[in-house]
């Protein structure tokens, strides 16, 4: 079993619906969650990142770590289609370096 | 552009061959950091310099692999007698050593593939 389990999709939406995607984790040491999003043949893209359980807030995207279940959400409202992309959730140790990927969901926004 | 840039974005080799592979990370960033990405996967850890020292690296980096970081600016990931299991992307990433926060950036990665 990998330590953190993502769902890899694809996802299809309509234009302007709610997007949520999510991850589980089984390593109760991680204590820093990150989102990133990667366009096809791209580097990954730092969306967002949060520290221990809560919810953080940033345009229209919201991160949420519920660390008592091992489970991290991103929640994307109003979606674009230039939202499209693969979603990658992340996580570290407290005293760690290297980051700990999901597989990847893969999203698609349509007009 | 400040990013990390990642030299080159494509080389495609055959089998046997040796490649070598460059990082620039953002200017004051100390930590750098390797990732390898393979089709419908995530990014996974290969190794990690804080300065010019390589502090940690994986199971995955077999013999065949060797990176430096001579100076403490940019790094160098080599791969001997490439495999064709070795195609994949190859992630750079770097950060800035802070006390409350670790944020990994990333650059546009070299696409290896062995024919």
């Amino acid at each position: 079993q990998k330590e953190v389990e993502q769902d890899p999709g694809p996802l299809s939406v309509p234009e302007g619906a709610i997007v949520s995607l999510n991850c589980t984790y089984s390593n109760s040491a991680f204590q820093y969650f990150m989102w990133y999003r990667q366009y096809s043949r791209k580097g990954p893209e730092l969306l967002m990142y949060t520290y221990s359980s809560g919810n953080k807030e940033d345009g229209r995207f919201t991160a949420q770590v519920d660390k008592s279940s091992k489970y991290i959400s991103l929640f994307i409202r109003d979606s674009q289609p230039s939202d499209s992309a693969t979603y990658l959730c992340a996580m570290r140790t407290g005293g760690g370096n290297k980051l700990t990927f999901g597989t990847g969901t893969q999203l698609k926004v349509e007009l | 552009d400040t990013g990390v840039s990642q030299n080159p974005r494509h080389k495609i080799t055959k089998r046997g061959q040796n490649v070598t592979f460059r990082c620039d990370p953002i200017s004051e960033h100390n930590r750098l950091y390797w990732y390898r990405q393979t089709l419908g996967q995530g990014p996974e850890f290969l190794t990690y310099f804080q300065n010019e020292a390589q502090l940690e690296k994986s199971r995955l980096l077999s013999d065949r692999f060797s990176a430096e970081r001579p100076k403490g600016s940019f790094s160098t990931l080599e791969i001997q007698r490439t495999e064709q299991g070795d195609s994949a992307m190859y992630l750079c990433a770097s950060s800035l050593d802070l006390i409350t926060t670790d944020t990994q950036y990333f650059g546009p990665g070299t696409r290896l593939t062995v024919l």
